[in-house]
């Protein structure tokens, strides 16, 4: 079956900019997981979805970073004002209730 | 608060050696633990998961990983290192009563001839 898919793959911005990751969650999984990976560094937590709950925002480095679930399915993570900082892979992630989670391949975000 | 601690964040054993990654945990109530991998150029796959049935848990490419909740210990082993088991490993817990999900800084593991 289809696994979690991620676009684009890579995003190059300039500084200032906004950005839109998309991940697409495996079908009938009731959470949904960002994620950040900086060079080096292991899998900093951004945000999760479950289900009809509030999501849970206590990773979100600040109030650039935003996400939105539509439907309990596709997510969508934006990234407002872009720092060179934010370069970083974007990992989404699903799983279905109390199982493992199923990572996408990511999103390379560069920030020029 | 939930967090991971994997000491090491590099490890580098002989083919043919042992392999042994440590994890620590700390969690409020007994928690659901995994290790993933995450191999060069590639996305996370899991490795194995503990979700309080028995205490060793094996996984895929033979390793395994023992639950002790007296060291809040999660080490991940395998008895045998092949080449390709070069890659970066990842613990993680989550608490079993929510889905929030804390990983590691990760290990990388490299592998000798």
């Amino acid at each position: 079956g289809a696994g979690v898919s991620q676009s684009p793959s890579n995003k190059v911005t300039e500084k200032g900019k906004d950005v839109e990751l998309r991940c697409d969650p495996i079908s009938g999984h009731t959470a949904l997981y960002w994620y950040r990976q900086s060079l080096g560094q292991g899998l900093e937590f951004l945000i999760y979805f479950q289900g009809n709950s509030a999501p849970d925002k206590s990773g979100l480095p600040s109030d650039r970073f935003s996400a939105e679930r539509t439907g309990g399915s596709v997510s969508t993570l934006t990234i407002q004002r872009t720092q060179q900082e934010d370069s970083a892979v974007y990992l989404c992630a699903s799983s279905p209730y109390e199982g493992e989670q199923f990572f996408g391949p990511g999103t390379r975000l560069t920030v020029l | 608060a939930q967090s991971v601690t994997q000491l090491g964040s590099h490890v580098s054993v002989s083919e043919g050696a042992l392999v042994l990654l440590r994890c620590n945990y700390s969690s409020s109530v007994p928690p659901y633990l995994f290790w993933y991998v995450q191999y060069p150029n590639q996305g996370l796959q899991l490795l194995l998961k503990y979700t309080s049935a028995a205490t060793l848990v094996k996984g895929i490419n033979g390793f395994e990983a023992e639950f002790k909740k007296s060291e809040t210990s999660f080490h991940l082993t395998k008895p045998s290192a092949h080449m390709s088991d070069a890659a970066e490993y990842f613990c993680a817990v989550r608490d079993t009563g929510g889905f929030k999900t804390i990983f590691g800084a990760g290990t990388r593991l490299f592998v000798k001839a």
